[in-house]
C-alpha cells in the first residue's frame, strides 16, 4: 500500500498570505489528523477529521482550518500567515482514529 | 493522556542493542504505550505499541514492566540509520480523543 502523501513538500510564502496544504491518507483510512512541528513547541495537534467531520481540535487560532473530502483526502488552510507559522506540517492517517496513526513526510512551510 | 519521561539523549554503538527507557508512572489501565521515531526533517515513523504484554516486530521489541509504570524499547542491532529522535507516547484508544501527544523524546545517536 502507498503511504500517506502530502503536497507540496516545500512552500515559501510571505506574511499576510494564505496557504493550503493537502494530504492523501493510506487507502482505506478514514481518519486524518494534522500536526504542526516547530523547534520551540515540538509536535502539536491541530485537528482530526473523520467522514468529512472535524472531531477533535487543538489549541490553535481560527486562522488554521481544515476540511476532509468524501474520498478521505484532507486539506488544511492557514490564512493571514505570520512568521511564527513557519513549521513542518504533518498529516497522519488511521483506519477510524483510535488505531495506529501513520505519518506523511510533511510540508515544510517558510513564511517570510 | 498520561505524561512520559524520557532521557534527552543517548549514544549507541553500531551493531549493539539500544535500550531506550520511558517512564509513565501515571498510566491508566486503558492506555497503550506507543513508540515512534523521527529521522531529521521527516515525518514520525511508527515503531511498535503495546498494552501490558511484551511485543516484538521486525523493527524492535517493547518491554513493559508488570506495574506498567515504565517500558523499554529495544533496537536489537542498531545501525547508523537508526539515528533519530524516539518518542514514547501513552494513549487511550477507546475514546473520542484521537490525538497523539508528543513529548521531547530521546535523541539517539548511533556511532560507527
Amino acid at each position: 500500500k502507498a503511504g500517506v502523501t502530502q503536497t507540496p513538500r516545500y512552500l515559501i510564502k510571505t506574511r499576510g498570505q494564505q496557504v493550503t496544504l493537502s494530504c492523501s491518507p493510506i487507502s482505506g483510512h478514514r481518519s486524518v489528523s494534522w500536526y504542526q512541528q516547530t523547534p520551540g513547541q515540538g509536535l502539536q495537534f491541530l485537528f482530526e477529521y473523520f467522514s468529512e467531520t472535524q472531531r477533535n481540535k487543538g489549541n490553535f487560532p481560527g486562522r488554521f482550518s481544515g476540511r476532509q473530502f468524501s474520498n478521505s483526502r484532507s486539506e488544511m488552510n492557514v490564512s493571514t500567515l505570520e512568521l511564527g507559522d513557519s513549521a513542518l506540517y504533518l498529516c497522519a492517517s488511521s483506519l477510524v482514529g483510535r488505531e495506529t496513526q501513520y505519518f506523511g513526510p510533511g510540508t515544510r512551510l517558510l513564511v517570510l | 493522556d498520561a505524561k512520559t519521561t524520557q532521557p534527552p539523549s543517548m549514544d549507541c554503538a553500531e551493531g549493539r542493542a539500544a535500550n531506550l527507557p520511558c517512564n509513565h508512572s501515571t498510566i491508566s489501565g486503558n492506555e497503550y504505550v506507543y513508540w515512534y521515531r523521527q529521522i531529521h526533517s521527516q515525518g514520525p515513523q511508527y515503531i511498535i505499541h503495546g498494552l501490558k504484554n511484551n511485543e516484538t516486530n521486525e523493527m524492535a521489541s517493547l518491554i513493559i514492566t508488570e506495574d506498567r509504570k515504565s517500558s523499554t524499547l529495544i533496537l536489537p542491532h542498531a545501525t547508523l540509520r537508526d539515528t533519530a529522535v524516539y518518542y514514547c507516547i501513552v494513549r487511550v484508544v477507546v475514546t473520542n480523543d484521537y490525538k497523539l501527544s508528543f513529548g521531547a523524546g530521546t535523541t539517539v545517536t548511533v556511532r560507527a
